[in-house]
């Protein structure tokens, strides 16, 4: 089985600053590693995704993360936030697809950005 | 890109009717949709997966009675809340998986009074 927690529930920052948004997984099978964003009151929107290969992804809106599978983790960063990122994020996992493929989501930590 | 409805996107119905939800996958088929449900400020829990076909598959303490869930075409799945009652409130959301990625719909937002 599959586990996901994100160890902060909110996280404010000031707009044009860094962000980090942390996330860590646990597994007993070979993961994929997913980033959500959510908007209040809509479904969920595909930031970035690691399936295999380079442990930095580059995602949309100009987000990136990196999986470290030493530490099982799967940090969020972005080097600029702009107001319009303040959302809540969703770190997710899925095991293959003999698995599955379900998707397992932390519990969310909510961006907000101030001017 | 692989774009999900879903149908409607609020409703309010009285303590023991039914509603059904409907979502749908508009440029792609989908052999295996998911159904979530969200509660405020939590994360997304899974409560079934619909596959094309054949019976869904319930989590653990999903009452399948009470959630039928109906895959008949490879572009739609439906959820059907029976008897809904005040505590089935909720931001319902589908998602249906193409290769390795499940993409959401916008949801539901269920009221029951």
């Amino acid at each position: 089985a599959q586990s996901v927690t994100q160890l902060d529930s909110q996280v404010p920052v000031f707009e044009e600053a860094p962000v980090e948004l942390r996330c860590n997984y646990s597994s007993s099978v070979s993961v994929y590693l997913f980033w959500y964003v959510q908007y209040p009151n809509q479904g969920l929107q595909l930031l970035l995704k690691y399936l295999s290969g380079s442990t930095l992804v580059k995602g949309i809106n100009g987000f990136e993360a990196e999986f470290n599978k030493s530490q099982t983790s799967f940090h969020l960063r972005k080097p600029s936030v702009h107001i319009s990122d303040t959302a809540e994020y969703f770190c997710a996992v899925s095991g293959p697809m003999e698995y599955g493929n379900k998707l397992v989501f932390g519990a969310g930590t909510i961006l907000r950005v101030k001017s | 890109g692989a774009v999900v409805s879903q149908h409607p996107s609020r409703v309010i119905c009285k303590s023991g009717t039914s509603v059904k939800i409907e979502c749908r996958s508009l440029d792609f088929q989908a052999t295996t949709m998911f159904w979530y449900r969200q509660f405020p400020k939590k994360s997304l829990m899974l409560m079934a997966t619909s596959n094309e076909g054949s019976k869904a598959t319930y989590e653990q303490g999903v009452e399948k009675d009470k959630f039928l869930i109906n895959h008949a075409s490879l572009t739609l799945s439906t959820l059907t809340v029976t008897s809904a009652h005040p505590e089935d409130s909720s931001f319902y959301i589908c998602s249906a998986r193409a290769h390795y990625e499940q993409y959401f719909g916008p949801g539901t937002r269920l009221t029951v009074t």
